[in-house]
């Protein structure tokens, strides 16, 4: 198994670029979520998914968009971006049932200019 | 709403010391409580998870943790760090649903 994959590792984007983070799990897991890091501020959920087709907001959902298609992918749109969206964003996916692991992929750091 | 409070930004052990990172968490129900930890450029890795039951959980790495509920403290434990345990450390409770809410975490370095 991958576990969670994330792509791209790095990306650079100027302020009002769109851009999709990807993110897949091979381990058909249900809940599949995106958080964002900022240094002394730990990991804010953002969007989070339960399953295919049914996704809600998290703590800091404003200027992202999430879908979720098939059980395996659950990318993460940044419709307009601005320098406050610059940030380490990593996602997440477990069974959805409450208290089971999450797990969680290596991570893209997104720089805004 | 609610919450976790790890009081320590940075704390700073020499090898072979023990260790405790303290965590504090805010949450009405009985929580879902687990520790990651993060390596530098590296995505999270579970330590060690209480969901009910002894409150003292054994985690990898010959990391434990004690769930005291009339504190509202997961706090984490080692009793000999290594150099290879410097990184960040994360603790989280489980709301409602299967999110997570996380502390700011504790960055640990270990000196030699």
């Amino acid at each position: 198994n991958a576990g969670v994959t994330q792509t791209p590792k790095f990306q650079v984007l100027k302020t009002g670029q769109s851009m999709t983070l990807q993110c897949a799990q091979d381990m058909n897991h249900e809940y599949m979520s995106w958080y964002r890091q900022d240094p002394g501020m730990g990991l804010r959920l953002i969007h989070y998914s339960v399953g295919a087709g049914i996704t809600d907001q998290g703590e800091v959902p404003n200027g992202y968009n999430v879908s979720r298609s098939t059980t395996e992918d659950f990318p993460l749109r940044l419709l307009s971006a601005a320098p406050s969206q610059t940030s380490v964003y990593f996602c997440a996916s477990s069974y959805s049932r409450g208290g089971h692991e999450q797990y969680f992929g290596p991570g893209t750091r997104l720089t805004v200019t | 709403a609610q919450s976790v409070t790890q009081p320590d930004i940075h704390i700073t052990v020499s090898e072979g010391a023990s260790l405790e990172l303290r965590c504090n968490y805010s949450y009405g129900a009985t929580p879902y409580l687990f520790w990651y930890v993060q390596s530098p450029g590296q995505g999270l890795q579970l330590l060690l998870k209480y969901f009910s039951g002894d409150t003292l959980v054994q985690g990898i790495k010959g990391f434990e943790a004690e769930f005291k509920r009339s504190q509202s403290s997961f706090n984490l434990r080692k009793p000999s760090v290594h150099w290879s345990d410097a990184a960040e450390y994360f603790c989280a409770v489980g709301v409602e649903g299967n999110k997570l809410v996380f502390g700011a975490g504790t960055i640990l370095r270990v000196k030699s």
